[in-house]
């Protein structure tokens, strides 16, 4: 089956305890990215890569570290979590686009809710 | 950069009437506008999406039209049901920097 796969679901920690959040997807996409889900925000783009060892900042980076060293994984990485950082977040994937007859659907996880005191 | 405002940010209807959510995007470079669907607990999921190339595509109930002109571009849902009722976001992207830049979310309910 087809999908982006995030780990952990629900997590709560203290500031300034560093922590990773997994995505792995397993349709051989390239591109892929970190969006924060807000009230009243929607999402919001944080980190993407056009494919392994190419990374780039979104909107909203700071505060987050990614990395890309295999195609199928993208770990999101707070250094030192703040409680500005509590949100819902979703890894997303799709193919890179090739024109109008490419799929470039993104498929994104069931997200991961976080919570920082 | 691309900027997308949706409304209404909340959508109440009957079962079986018809729903309309409307978004604007400010980046005429943007040629790829996918509508998402988020049910309570899950991520987005892809419903329906539509390139500058056409104006108009419909799948069953749903149909996405645009006006590039105006920038703006719409999602309709004809005799809803309550299996409709969750938050859609629309989305615009210009495909050459792969970038989705979505709306605020308009949280739908239909009641039976």
């Amino acid at each position: 089956e087809a999908q982006v796969t995030q780990n952990p679901r629900y997590l709560i920690t203290v500031t300034g305890k560093k922590l990773t959040v997994t995505c792995s997807q397993n349709m051989n996409h390239e591109y892929m990215s970190w969006y924060r889900q807000d009230p009243g925000l929607g999402l919001r783009q944080i980190y993407y890569s056009m494919n392994v060892e190419v990374t780039d900042k979104g909107d909203v980076p700071e505060g987050y570290k990614v990395s890309r060293k295999e195609k199928r994984n993208f770990p999101l990485i707070l250094e030192s979590p703040s409680p500005n950082q509590t949100s819902l977040y979703f890894c997303a994937s799709s193919f890179r686009d090739r024109g109008p007859f490419r799929n470039t659907e993104a498929f994104f996880g069931q997200g991961t809710r976080l919570t920082v005191v | 950069g691309e900027n997308v405002e949706q409304h209404p940010s909340t959508l109440s209807v009957q079962e079986g009437d018809s729903a309309v959510i409307k978004c604007t995007y400010s980046d005429s470079a943007s040629n790829y506008f996918p509508w998402y669907k988020q049910e309570l607990g899950k991520g987005p999921q892809l419903i329906i999406d539509i390139r500058s190339n056409v104006g108009e595509k419909k799948d069953q109930r749903i149909a996405v039209t645009l006006n590039k002109t105006a920038k703006h571009f719409s999602l309709h849902i004809t005799e809803t049901q309550p299996e409709d009722s969750a938050v859609y976001f629309c989305a615009a992207m210009n495909t050459g920097f792969q970038k989705l830049v979505f709306g605020t979310g308009t949280r739908l309910l239909v009641s039976p």
